[in-house]
C-alpha cells in the first residue's frame, strides 16, 4: 500500500523561507497526482491553499508557492509570518477516485 | 460566499449505525465532486469517500468500504454519509468538502464529531 509522505516538523525563522515536501514510499510524485496543500489550525477545518501541483486556490497570498521538485510535491512558503505556524497537509490522487493525504507537517515558526 | 454544514455526529455504540448530512450552498452544488474526509483525535486527515460531479460515481478508502455509503440528493444540496457497522476507530471529526473535480476539495465545512463508544 503507497504511502503519502511528509516531513512530521519543521520550524522557521520569522521573515524566512521554507520548502515542504509531499512524497510516495512508492515511486515518484508528478502532475498527474494533481499535488494540493492545505493548512489547519487546531480546532479549525483545512483551508486550500495550492491545487493542482501550483495554482494558489482564492485569496491565496503569493508567499505560498506548489510545485515538483525532484520527485516530490513541494510548498514553499516564504517570508514566513507567526499566524503561520500550524499545519500543512498535502493529498495526492492516486486515480480512480482514490485519494490519500500524507500525515502532515507541523510549522513552527521561532 | 460557499458554505457547507455538517449535520448528525453523535455518540453511538460500537456496532451501530449513524447518518451524516453536510448542506451546501453559494456554489452549483450538482456540479461539483463531494468528499467526506475525516479527523481521528490528535491525528492527520483521512480521504474515506468521494461521490463524483458526474454520473454520481462513488469510491472509498479500504477502511470504509463495505460499512459506509456515500450519497447526494442535489434537489436539496445536500450530501449524505450513511455509516453502518461503527467501531471505535471511526471516532473522529468528519468533514465534507467540495471540489470542481473529483480530484479537488476546495471548500471545507466546519465538521461534525462521531464519538463511537460503549
Amino acid at each position: 500500500q503507497t504511502v503519502v509522505t511528509q516531513e512530521p516538523s519543521f520550524s522557521v525563522s520569522p521573515g524566512g523561507t521554507v520548502t515542504l515536501t509531499c512524497g510516495l514510499t512508492s515511486g515518484s510524485v508528478s502532475t498527474e497526482h494533481y499535488p494540493s496543500w492545505y493548512q489547519q489550525l487546531p480546532g479549525q477545518p483545512p483551508r486550500t491553499l495550492i491545487y493542482n501541483t501550483k495554482t494558489r486556490f482564492s485569496g491565496v497570498p503569493d508567499r505560498f508557492s506548489g510545485s515538483i521538485l525532484g520527485n516530490k510535491a513541494a510548498l514553499t512558503i516564504t517570508g514566513a509570518q507567526a499566524d503561520d505556524e500550524s499545519t500543512f497537509y498535502c493529498v495526492l490522487y492516486m486515480g480512480s477516485g482514490i485519494s490519500v493525504f500524507g500525515g502532515g507537517t507541523r510549522l513552527t515558526v521561532v | 460566499q460557499v458554505h457547507l454544514v455538517e449535520s448528525g455526529g453523535g455518540v453511538v455504540q460500537p456496532g451501530r449505525s449513524l447518518r451524516l448530512s453536510c448542506t451546501g450552498s453559494g456554489f452549483p452544488f450538482h456540479t461539483y465532486a463531494l468528499h467526506w474526509v475525516r479527523q481521528a483525535p490528535g491525528k492527520g486527515l483521512e480521504w474515506i469517500t468521494v461521490i463524483s460531479e458526474v454520473d454520481d460515481l462513488t469510491f472509498y478508502a479500504d477502511s470504509v468500504k463495505g460499512r459506509f455509503t456515500i450519497s447526494r440528493d442535489n434537489s436539496k444540496n445536500t450530501l449524505f454519509l450513511q455509516m453502518n457497522n461503527l467501531r471505535p476507530d471511526d471516532t473522529a471529526v468528519y468533514f465534507c468538502s467540495s471540489g470542481y473535480y473529483s480530484r479537488d476539495f476546495d471548500y471545507w465545512g466546519q465538521g461534525t464529531r462521531v464519538i463511537v463508544s460503549s
